[in-house]
């Protein structure tokens, strides 16, 4: 099955508002890393982390190892933020491995 | 500033053609990925290395794509006889394989068979 779930599929907020985004994953892992793909597919790394929150500007991710799962939040939303967001599992067991996320499309209108 | 260096950033085939891709990875990290994500956005893990040596990989590589880490050059991943199926973004990323370091991606290599 399915390692990482990733939710919502699509989310669409007014400017301001704020955003959460979520990863549920099956197994254990090192860490999760989140990040932001362009339109042109070249990927941006927002976040990794491992356990517990961290926050750069108007986002925050954490990450519950013993729940499973990590999230996104992105506070005050603006335009500029829509996109599509990835989380990824990061396991390593003598063979690192990335394990992405379905991704969630955001869309931000003024 | 992406710190993997892909190449080129996009590429155009006829089927049955070859398509090689190149990758050049972080200084210092052993570990290398390529990636596959198709058209409906899903990313399928095609095969690592770890010091030129190939750790993992699935069918389709073993099968229809060639891919090597040799030291000192490029890394690269070649699909030998192309097919429209095989269009999608193709993504590097290296890692120092330690916990505490986060992968990092290269920007992607853009394959569309015509």
């Amino acid at each position: 099955g399915q390692q990482v779930q990733q939710s919502p599929a699509s989310l669409v907020l007014q400017e301001g508002e704020n955003a959460e985004l979520q990863c549920n994953f099956s197994t254990s892992l090192n860490s999760m890393q989140w990040f932001y793909q362009r339109p042109e597919g070249s990927l941006v790394s927002l976040f990794y982390n491992p356990s517990g929150t961290k926050q750069s500007g108007r986002l925050t991710s954490t990450t519950v190892i013993k729940e499973r799962r990590s999230s996104l939040h992105i506070s005050s939303s603006q335009i500029t933020d829509s996109g599509t967001y990835l989380c990824a599992m990061v396991t390593n067991y003598g063979n690192e491995k990335i394990t992405f996320g379905a991704g969630t499309k955001l869309t931000i209108k003024p | 500033n992406s710190k993997v260096i892909q190449t080129p950033r996009y590429l155009v085939k006829g089927q049955g053609q070859k398509a090689k891709m190149r990758c050049i990875p972080e200084k210092g990290h052993p570990v290398v990925f390529w990636y596959q994500q198709n058209k409906n956005n899903e990313f399928k893990f095609l095969i690592n290395f770890q010091n030129q040596e190939v750790l993992q990989q699935i069918d389709m590589t073993e099968k229809r794509f060639s891919a090597e880490c040799p030291s000192n050059s490029p890394c690269s991943l070649e699909i030998q006889s192309s097919e429209a199926g095989d269009s999608a973004l193709y993504l590097c990323a290296s890692s120092l394989f330690r916990n505490n370091q986060a992968p990092l991606f290269g920007e992607g290599t853009r394959l569309s068979v015509l």
